[in-house]
């Protein structure tokens, strides 16, 4: 099956940092993805969807220049978190879609295992 | 706008037992698709189940089995012969086209299940 692929599973950071998180498709190509926040014992709050070679959508309330998302070929999407502050430390997850042909059959979301960000 | 209620924070179930966690969703669309995912402690996403709206019949997978009920909004997971496995935050998740194949999450159900 798909699988896609995100680092780092954890980064601790000082104040003041920033913080790059990478997501793969690994065996095929990703026209959409997404990027998710989760906090302990919460549901995914969707933050941003990004399709190749296009900007960024954000969901209300997200800071576009707070989350840079960077989707720069069909298999590599980034989340880069500027100037970290410990309000930020969360689980961030990405999900990749792949394209074409029936939606039932052959457009599925697959998620990344995640990264943990801890903001000291 | 789309929105997904999972009215129950946390289950437990012993083991081989079955447990119903439910879903309510709301919309005016009449094609979306419904899911439910498995999110266990090593926090990695696991599709469960789909739905497709159009489609009368319950789906099921294995142990897993729907109750669809689309004019009550409603979309229901049973989980037969519950298995220590099981044991999972589990999510409730819509999805429209014309929302732009955003899914929509619930808050979530803890399921613990004993031995």
């Amino acid at each position: 099956g798909a699988v896609v692929s995100q680092h780092p599973s954890r980064v601790i950071c000082k104040s003041g940092t920033s913080v790059k998180i990478e997501c793969r498709s690994l065996d095929f190509q990703a026209t959409t993805m997404f990027w998710y926040r989760q906090f302990p014992k919460q549901s995914l709050m969707l933050m941003a969807t990004s399709n190749e070679g296009s900007k960024a959508t954000y969901e209300q309330g997200v800071e576009k220049d707070k989350f840079l998302i960077n989707h720069a070929s069909l298999t590599l999407s980034t989340l880069t978190v500027t100037s970290a502050h410990p309000e930020d430390s969360s689980f961030y997850i990405c999900s990749a879609r792949g394209g074409g042909g029936s939606w039932v059959t052959n457009e599925k979301l697959f998620f990344g295992s995640g990264t943990q960000l801890s903001v000291l | 706008a789309q929105t997904v209620t999972q009215s129950q924070p946390e289950m437990s179930v012993q083991e081989a037992e079955t447990v119903t966690l439910s879903c309510t969703y709301d919309t005016s669309e009449n094609n979306y698709y419904l899911f439910w995912y498995k999110q266990p402690p090593s926090r990695q996403m696991i599709l469960v189940i789909r739905q497709e709206a159009y489609k009368q019949q319950n789906a099921t997978e294995n142990r897993f089995s729907v109750n669809f009920q689309k004019a009550a909004k409603s979309f229901s997971l049973k989980i037969s012969d519950s298995q220590l496995g099981d044991t999972a935050m589990y999510f409730c998740a819509f999805m429209n086209m014309e929302y732009g194949n955003k899914l929509v999450f619930g808050a979530g159900t803890i399921l613990r299940v004993k031995s």
